[in-house]
């Protein structure tokens, strides 16, 4: 089955940039999704498609997607950006929704 | 407003079964795939299955294939998740999901736009 891989904690201070990967076998050819999930409530979708937002997202949150490496990228980021992040992608060929192992974003 | 509202959660011994609702507002239930998520209490998210907007086509996870059933009542905008032979491993935080596609295809059916609040599992003697 297809494995999405993402480090499991990312540090930034506040007014820089956070970048959390996501590794998986030629990803790029895949659509990545990106998920906010702050304790104790739902997942929020923050990108989609690899690059868009939905309504309502801030422009500081943006998504590349090339080769085998997705990424989320925060720019200046805030205190209220801390959470868990998790990708997602669709596997054709297990017919699975797959998720990545999320990664803890902690803003110092 | 765009509303997920799960219930049906609950305590149950292993073996046993229950059965999850999500009630769905706000939008054209039939025109959308649906999804269940979960998420094992300090763990991440675990797809579990996924339906077709008209209920024809269902996926289920290997650790619940067999043992899952996932339905619509596109008359009701609900979504269910029959789960029989439960074990422990199957405690967890129960998320429906909406998709942003009617169906799956060799795409999937796109991101989940909407997610509902929740609802605990607990499998335990």
């Amino acid at each position: 089955s297809y494995v999405l891989t993402q480090p499991p904690s990312v540090s930034v201070a506040p007014g820089k940039t956070a970048r959390i990967t996501c590794g998986g076998n030629n990803i790029g050819s895949k659509s990545v999704h990106w998920y906010q999930q702050k304790p104790g409530q739902a997942p929020v979708l923050v990108v989609y498609d690899d690059s868009d937002r939905p309504s309502g997202i801030p422009e500081r949150f943006s998504g590349s997607n090339s080769g085998n490496t997705a990424t989320l990228t925060i720019s200046r980021v805030e205190a209220g950006d801390e959470a868990d992040y998790y990708c997602q992608v669709w596997d054709s060929s297990s017919v699975d929704v797959v998720f990545g192992g999320g990664t803890k974003l902690t803003v110092l | 407003e765009v509303q997920l509202l799960e219930s049906g959660g609950g305590l149950v011994q292993p073996g046993g079964s229950l059965r999850l609702s999500c009630a769905a507002s706000g939008f054209t239930f039939s025109s959308y795939a649906m999804s269940w998520v979960r998420q094992a209490p300090g763990k991440g998210l675990e797809w579990v299955s996924a339906i077709s907007g008209s209920g024809g086509s269902t996926y289920y996870a290997d650790s619940v294939k067999g043992r899952f059933t996932i339905s619509r009542d596109n008359s009701k905008n609900t979504l269910y998740l029959q789960m029989n032979s439960l074990r422990a491993e199957d405690t967890a935080v129960y998320y429906c999901a909406k998709a942003v596609k009617h169906y799956y295809d060799s795409s999937g059916a796109g991101a989940f736009d909407i997610w509902g609040q929740g609802t605990m599992v607990t499998v335990s003697s």
